[in-house]
């Protein structure tokens, strides 16, 4: 069985700055994804980056990205000139591509608070 | 489109009555999934349809909990009876398999609360 794990449930970090965001995975799949979400308090889950596990490059979108080492099976999200909206839970999840449909699994979430 | 669309937003009941959540998944998408997410044990998924076919419901924590897509527009997640544990924020997703980089689109979330 597949886990997840964020072993930071809840972080800050002073506006402007930079924080990364921890996860790491088991699995003994070769071909999988990675992702993560994020939750304001509006509580709808926002996808925020994706990782296929088969490229080497590490994802990135504007002032998020990820250092993923599929050896280590680590897949830290790095959110560069925090801004206050990034207050959120942050969510990283798992993703097994079956034939009968997609297994997500989810790790317990990071609180980030960004402090004005 | 709209998005995936949960009903209702809020719903507090108490201990023994029927809970029913409904979602609407966008248009088009083949797989509708139902999560759980509470603090101790985050997001937690309870069961997936494909095609208006239950695929894997053992996610679903007890015999109380139920779910129904009786179409490709609409599925219900129904608790009888609840209790307070089942206290939580509940999700449902759709997505489209194109190829392997589809991904879960969630819903708002129903939080609900049972006294």
């Amino acid at each position: 069985a597949q886990t997840v794990t964020q072993s930071q449930p809840e972080m800050s970090v002073q506006e402007a700055e930079t924080v990364t965001l921890s996860c790491t995975y088991d699995t003994s799949e070769n071909n999988y994804y990675l992702f993560w979400y994020k939750q304001p308090p509006s509580r709808q889950m926002i996808l925020v980056i994706r990782q296929e596990a088969y490229k080497q490059q590490n994802a990135t979108e504007n002032r998020f990205s990820v250092n993923f080492q599929k050896a280590a099976k680590s897949f830290s999200l790095k959110i560069s000139d925090s801004q206050l909206g990034d207050t959120a839970m942050y969510f990283c999840a798992f993703m097994k591509p079956e034939n009968t449909g997609n297994q997500f699994y989810f790790g317990t979430g990071t609180s980030l608070t960004v402090i004005p | 489109d709209a998005g995936v669309i949960q009903s209702p937003r809020h719903e507090v009941t108490e201990m023994g009555q029927e809970v029913t959540l409904r979602c609407k998944p966008i248009s088009g998408h083949d797989y509708l999934f139902w999560y759980r997410q509470t603090m101790m044990r985050g997001l937690e998924l309870l069961i997936y349809f494909n095609n208006n076919v239950p695929i894997d419901d053992s996610g679903m924590p007890e015999d109380r909990f139920s779910a129904k897509m009786p179409n490709a527009s609409f599925s219900t997640l129904k608790i009888q009876p609840s209790e307070p544990r089942d206290s939580a924020v509940y999700f449902c997703a759709s997505s489209f398999r194109r190829g392997r980089l589809d991904t879960q689109y969630f819903g708002p979330g129903t939080r609900l609360t049972v006294l």
